[in-house]
Parts: C-alpha cells; structure tokens; sequence
C-alpha cells in the first residue's frame, strides 16, 4: 500500500501561473521528499523537509509541512514550461531508508 | 554531475528468457535501491542494499527474481524466466547514507524499460 497519496492526479495550468501539489501519509516520518520526474526519465529529488520544519524553500520551490494532519504541500511559483513533469512525494519510515512513494501529481504547463 | 546509470535502456524479449538489468551507482555510494514501475502499481521497491549488502528485498517475488551487488560499482537485477507481466520500468538509485536510517536523497537512474513478449 502507497504511504503517501498526492492530490490532485493531474493539473494543467498556463505558464506564469503558480502550481500546488498536495501529499498526505498515513504513520509518522523524519523527513518528507519530492521528487519530479520528466518523461521516459529518472526522478530527480527535489526537496527534503524534516520532521521538525513546518516550512522551507528552494528557489521557486515552496514546501510545508503539517505532522499533526499526516500532510505536505509542494508550490511552484511563476510556473515555466520546462516545469512540465510528475511530482512525487516520499517518505521514509521512522526506522529504515526505503522510501514509499505516492502515486503522483502530473503537472503540466503551458506555454 | 555525477550520474547513476542504468544499462540497457531498453529491452524486449520473449517470456521465458532471461532478464539481467545492470547498474553503475554514483562513486561513493553507500545505498542501492531497485524500484520498479508501472501504470497500475506505481513505484515500487524491489530491493535495497547498504556497503553491498541486502538489506530489504521483501517487495521483490523470489521465485524469479534477484538481485545482487558483485562490487560496489556494479549492481545487478536478474529475472528468470520472465513473464509477460514483469513489463515494467525498472529503476535504480543510489545514496550516501553516513550512517543507518539517516534518510537522505535518493539520485536515480534513467531506467530500464522492459517489455516481455
């Protein structure tokens, strides 16, 4: 069973707009991820946000946090085309490094 | 950039034969994680590694498969026989985990897409 479920499935938006992806898990974490993953390529990690951060920020990258409602939330400010992709949250468990991934946002943009 | 990569890209064979998929992690790695991924089930981990040694294949069906790490710049998933429904995706990762449980970023490969006829 997935750990974390992102909502929604799928967004379209124009460019310049922003984008939210939202992520909820089910038992408790020491870190949340996300992770984009262009077509027919690898994911590539995005963001980790620990237990103990409510919020944090990597350049047009904006990711929260709430422990206490089991979710996370991934926004895109002045979104490009390039930003096209699937966004994927994931979490470890509290004692392991396997990650658990969600199903997915597929975000596109454009132009 | 340092890159993981994954070897082949793409494969398709008949059911029956067997699959080997291969794996360079990034130099100084610590962890090896094989995911595999499909429309219907996502992404799903098949195995996990640390300095080369299994440390979770429990998502991964014994019965056919396996995975391996010879040296600690090679790591290998085998399948055999393939069947039709092991078309898939498959991922590898790697990480530099200081010490166990620390939880930190996952760099992946391109892929290798199979498809079994």
């Amino acid at each position: 069973s997935q750990q974390g479920e992102e909502d929604p499935q799928a967004l379209s938006i124009q460019e310049g707009e922003n984008a939210t992806m939202n992520c909820s898990y089910k038992t408790s974490i020491n870190n949340l991820q996300w992770y984009r993953q262009n077509s027919g390529r690898g994911l590539v990690h995005l963001i980790l946000i620990r237990s103990n951060e409510r919020e944090k920020h990597s350049g047009r990258l904006r990711v929260t946090l709430d422990t206490s409602k089991k979710s996370s939330s991934l926004l895109i400010t002045a979104s490009r085309a390039a930003d096209t992709a699937s966004y994927f949250c994931a979490t470890p468990p509290l004692a392991g490094n396997m990650l658990t991934f969600g199903g997915g946002t597929r975000l596109m943009v454009k132009p | 950039d340092a890159r993981v990569t994954q070897t082949p890209r793409h494969k398709v064979t008949e059911m029956g034969q067997e699959v080997t998929m291969r794996c360079q992690p990034i130099l100084g790695h610590n962890t090896v994680f094989w995911y595999r991924q499909t429309m219907m089930q996502g992404l799903e981990l098949l195995a996990y590694f640390r300095n080369r040694a299994p440390l979770d294949d429990s998502g991964m069906p014994k019965d056919r498969f396996s995975a391996e790490m010879p040296d600690a710049t090679l790591a290998t998933l085998k399948i055999q026989p393939s069947e039709p429904r092991d078309s898939a995706v498959y991922f590898c990762a790697s990480g530099l985990d200081p010490f166990r449980w620390s939880n930190q970023p996952q760099h992946f490969g391109d892929g290798t897409r199979l498809s079994i006829l």
